[in-house]
């Protein structure tokens, strides 16, 4: 069936630093991608996505590139801030309209 | 819009006791899902609905029952609360059947947290 597997965290990180969480995916058929980010005590909130390979998701200086060749679709981030320290979950989606996620990483930065 | 909403935001069972944990989206939507989340695991879904009348498994269902009367509301049922149940419970909709398929994006409520003691 189908699996995400993302870095495990947590990982702590001081402002400005570069982020990158990796994301791998099993899946059959072409899936689409995403990246959810989840703020403390709150719900999930879409952050980026991606529908085919080669697309780039971006949204809040965030980016993630959809690469089929290596199934991976990392997130990454050129200069973190205080505010960006959340959990964030890769996941994917085929023909079923379900929702695969991964166990989500815990990324705090440090002023 | 309000969204999804959930209530309760918290709760506390005693084993065997039951309760509906409520979910209502205003945008129309035709899917709704409801997941669990355990600490240090993704969410996993526990029910969903294509629609009005219609629902169906996801991956951990077992222990509780939904269903889905209203395009809007979509109630999440626990008849014999155990303490394997303690988790954060999200509800979730998307537009599903319009066409964007699996592109189609989830919104999530704010969670309930519950806790089986």
């Amino acid at each position: 069936g189908d699996s995400v597997t993302q870095m495990e965290g947590p990982v702590t990180l001081s402002e400005e630093a570069f982020l990158t969480i990796n994301c791998t995916y099993t899946a059959t058929g072409y899936p689409s991608l995403f990246w959810y980010v989840q703020y403390p005590g709150e719900g999930l909130q879409l952050l980026l996505k991606a529908t085919k390979a080669d697309d780039k998701g971006s949204n809040k200086g965030f980016e993630a590139t959809y690469r089929k060749e290596t199934t991976s679709f990392h997130l990454e981030k050129g200069s973190v801030q205080v505010s960006d320290s959340a959990v964030y979950f890769c996941a994917l989606r085929s023909n079923d309209y379900k929702l695969s996620f991964g166990a989500g990483t815990t990324v705090t930065v440090r002023a | 819009n309000a969204g999804v909403t959930q209530t309760p935001k918290f709760r506390i069972l005693k084993i065997g006791q039951s309760m509906t944990l409520q979910c209502t989206q205003d945008m129309n939507h035709n899917y709704m899902y409801w997941y669990r989340q355990d600490p240090g695991m993704g969410l996993k879904l526990i029910y969903y609905s294509v629609g009005a009348g219609i629902t169906d498994k996801g991956e951990v269902p077992n222990g509780y029952n939904v269903s889905r009367s209203t395009t809007e509301d979509f109630p999440l049922r626990l008849e014999l609360a155990a303490p394997s149940q303690t988790s954060v419970y999200f509800c979730a909709s998307s537009y599903g059947s319009s066409g964007k398929g699996k592109t189609d994006t989830q919104y999530f409520g704010p969670g309930t947290r519950l806790t089986v003691l």
